[in-house]
């Protein structure tokens, strides 16, 4: 099956500086790649995603970019604000809707 | 997402007991999920359905059982046979059975502690 790595585990960043967590996934069929934002104790919710016939994606201060190839995505956040601090999921879905999601980042933005 | 209920928010299980997580939803999803997260980790696939009357086994789907008799419900039950459940466990639906992976809508959770 798919296995999808998620790094880094942990990250601060300084009050409108940028932040970037990045996946790896293995299968090269996976074609849907969502990315969740989780505060504590609630319910993941969708802040961006990306599909295979697309190389990057933007969304006000959030992007996505796709790398096919090399079997990697990554999110990119810009002037991060502390209403960014949460845990970051990324996922990889192949057809028949599974998904596969990475082991999360827990952001903290310092004001 | 107001179209996911799950219930309920905390549950508390006795030694060998069964116990039942409610997931509904409202959104028309065909597809519906359980997943089970625990500190520090991802999400992990427990079961999922495509369909009415049909699902799968995910990841870690021992221990636990699921069934899928209306579109818009889809109860985990955690049975003595899981030795470890203490955990967050979420649900999720999306609306494709198939083509065209959509993106996954979730409940608020089921906190699941053993007593």
């Amino acid at each position: 099956g798919e296995n999808v790595e998620q790094h880094p585990s942990t990250l601060s960043v300084q009050e409108g500086d940028s932040a970037v967590i990045k996946c790896t996934y293995s299968d090269s069929a996976s074609n849907y790649f969502p990315w969740y934002k989780q505060e504590l104790g609630k319910r993941p919710q969708l802040i961006i995603d990306i599909r295979s016939n697309v190389g990057e994606k933007k969304d006000q201060r959030i992007a996505v970019t796709l790398n096919k190839t090399a079997k990697h995505f990554s999110l990119h956040i810009t002037e991060t604000q502390p209403e960014d601090s949460a845990v970051y999921f990324c996922a990889a879905s192949l057809a028949g809707n599974q998904f596969y999601f990475g082991t999360g980042t827990s952001l903290t933005v310092i004001p | 997402d107001g179209g996911i209920t799950q219930s309920p928010k905390y549950l508390f299980r006795k030694e060998g007991q069964n116990v039942t997580l409610s997931c509904e939803q409202n959104l028309n999803h065909d597809a519906m999920y359980w997943y089970r997260q625990d500190p520090g980790q991802g999400l992990r696939l427990i079961y999922y359905s495509q369909i009415v009357n049909d699902f799968q086994k995910g990841d870690i789907a021992e221990g636990y059982s699921v069934s899928r008799e209306k579109k818009e419900s889809f109860p985990l039950t955690v049975t003595s046979a899981q030795k470890n459940p203490t955990a967050f466990y979420l649900c999720a639906s999306s609306p494709d059975r198939g083509w065209g992976n959509q993106p996954q809508h979730f409940g608020d959770g089921t906190r699941l502690s053993i007593l």
